[in-house]
């Protein structure tokens, strides 16, 4: 168990719907980290917050954003959903940038 | 443009054997990192290695960090299926605040 937690661990949607992803960082973490993992695929960085703020922005649609609480919980929110958006959503958090806590991911299936 | 390349992207062995899988870049690292990601969960760090040279152990697993902290290698010796995974580097440059990460290898080891 890595400490950090995301909800919901299955999430099954249509094509134009708009979702919302939880994850909490593990106790004393400033940093949270979404990434997103299409079937036998590599990860793919999409946003970055440290304490409240975004802090890099990786390749990241414009139909997606995410913020990050006072209580460093974060969400990542989709929106305008395609059937290509169908994957696995992680969130990662660490308190310095070069080592990473994964979640247990998200399954998001747009149909 | 991918940073770190890693190879070999998918590799399948008999339980016994032994393997390398590399991890290669024209850029100079701070540190470098080793995932191991199970099918449908988080990727779970393994070592980070920071000085040029350095090697870490972990069980039969062996990690090396090139002289000129542009590479590493992770070497497997008497290889069992629990070993299989997809392996991620992911390596630091001071100069970004998030990972560079590899594609992964996709390792199979048959019983």
């Amino acid at each position: 168990d890595s400490g950090v937690t995301q909800t919901p661990k299955h999430l099954i949607t249509a094509t134009g719907q708009r979702v919302t992803l939880r994850c909490s960082p593990r106790s004393g973490d400033l940093s949270v980290y979404w990434y997103q993992q299409s079937l036998d695929q590599g990860l793919q960085f999409l946003i970055q917050y440290y304490n409240g703020e975004e802090r890099a922005k990786g390749n990241i649609l414009e139909r997606f954003s995410a913020q990050q609480f006072p209580d460093l919980h974060s969400e990542l929110n989709l929106s305008s959903l395609e059937l290509g958006d169908s994957a696995l959503y992680f969130c990662a958090s660490s308190y310095s940038y070069n080592e990473q806590f994964f979640g247990p991911g998200t399954r998001l299936t747009v149909l | 443009t991918q940073l770190l390349e890693q190879s070999p992207q998918f590799l399948s062995i008999q339980e016994g054997e032994n393997l390398t899988v590399y991890c290669n870049s024209s850029s100079v690292f701070s540190s470098l990192q080793w995932y191991r990601q199970e099918p449908g969960e988080g990727p779970v760090l393994l070592v980070t290695v920071v000085t040029g040279g350095e090697v870490k152990k972990l069980k039969r697993l062996t990690f090396q960090f090139g002289d000129a902290r542009k590479d590493s290698s992770l070497h497997i010796t008497a290889a069992q299926p629990g070993d299989t995974g997809l392996y991620l580097c992911a390596g630091d440059m001071d100069s970004n605040y998030q990972l560079i990460w590899g594609a992964g290898t996709k390792l199979i080891i048959k019983p």
